[in-house]
């Protein structure tokens, strides 16, 4: 069965202070992996797509980052404005099948 | 935005009555998607959809049933309503197969009295 923890649950940072959120996955062939960021009361909002071990992509102060068991989100010197609660999932390759299965998220609250 | 519209976003309704959810979509994607989000649990998906008329079970389905008779409309029905379903749901769409995102609504508020 396929799997995704996300950790810590929650993580309260100071505005500036530097961090990592982690994301480990069990699959059975791994054919993407996504992130994704979700203000209260809003759908969660697509920020990047993973596909292979090695793979990074960057976007403003986050940069994601893979590996063959699991994914980082980097936070570099975050602002308020970037809490949020941030879902990872992932899609399995084995069967071609179009699921997508998330972790329970990491709540981030960056203080000023 | 990605062009997905769900209504009612807030719904409060009692114990045993049918409840139908709707999602409406301006990008004509093939896949769309129901999953429930609750706390401690994250988001769980109920039904998808691969095409009018063409729809599989997710790992939550039971007590929900799912019908598209349009590309555009994805409706989610709950029979008859329980507490436990009291929950957010959210609709996503995606468009080619392979390995490309989900992109959802702002999610319909269900709380079952």
């Amino acid at each position: 069965e396929d799997q995704v923890t996300q950790s810590p649950e929650a993580l309260r940072l100071q505005e500036g202070e530097s961090s990592s959120l982690n994301c480990s996955y069990t699959v059975s062939g791994l054919r993407g992996l996504f992130w994704y960021r979700q203000d209260p009361g809003k759908g969660p909002e697509f920020l990047f797509t993973l596909y292979s071990a090695g793979e990074e992509k960057e976007k403003e102060r986050l940069k994601a980052t893979l590996t063959k068991k699991e994914s980082f989100l980097h936070i570099t010197a975050p602002k308020p404005e970037d809490s949020a609660t941030y879902l990872c999932a992932v899609q399995a390759g084995q069967g071609g099948s179009e699921k997508l299965v998330f972790g329970k998220g990491t709540k981030l609250t960056v203080n000023p | 935005d990605a062009g997905i519209t769900q209504s009612p976003r807030h719904k409060v309704t009692e114990t045993g009555t049918p409840v139908t959810l709707r999602c409406h979509q301006t990008e004509n994607h093939r896949y769309m998607y129901w999953y429930r989000q609750d706390p401690g649990h994250g988001l769980r998906l109920i039904h998808y959809s691969y095409g009018v008329k063409d729809t599989d079970k997710g790992e939550v389905s039971d007590g929900y049933s799912v019908s598209r008779s349009k590309t555009e409309d994805f409706l989610l029905t709950l029979e008859s309503a329980t507490s436990s379903q009291t929950s957010v749901y959210f609709c996503a769409i995606k468009g080619t197969g392979g390995a490309s995102p989900l992109h959802f609504g702002n999610g319909t508020r269900l709380t079952v009295t």
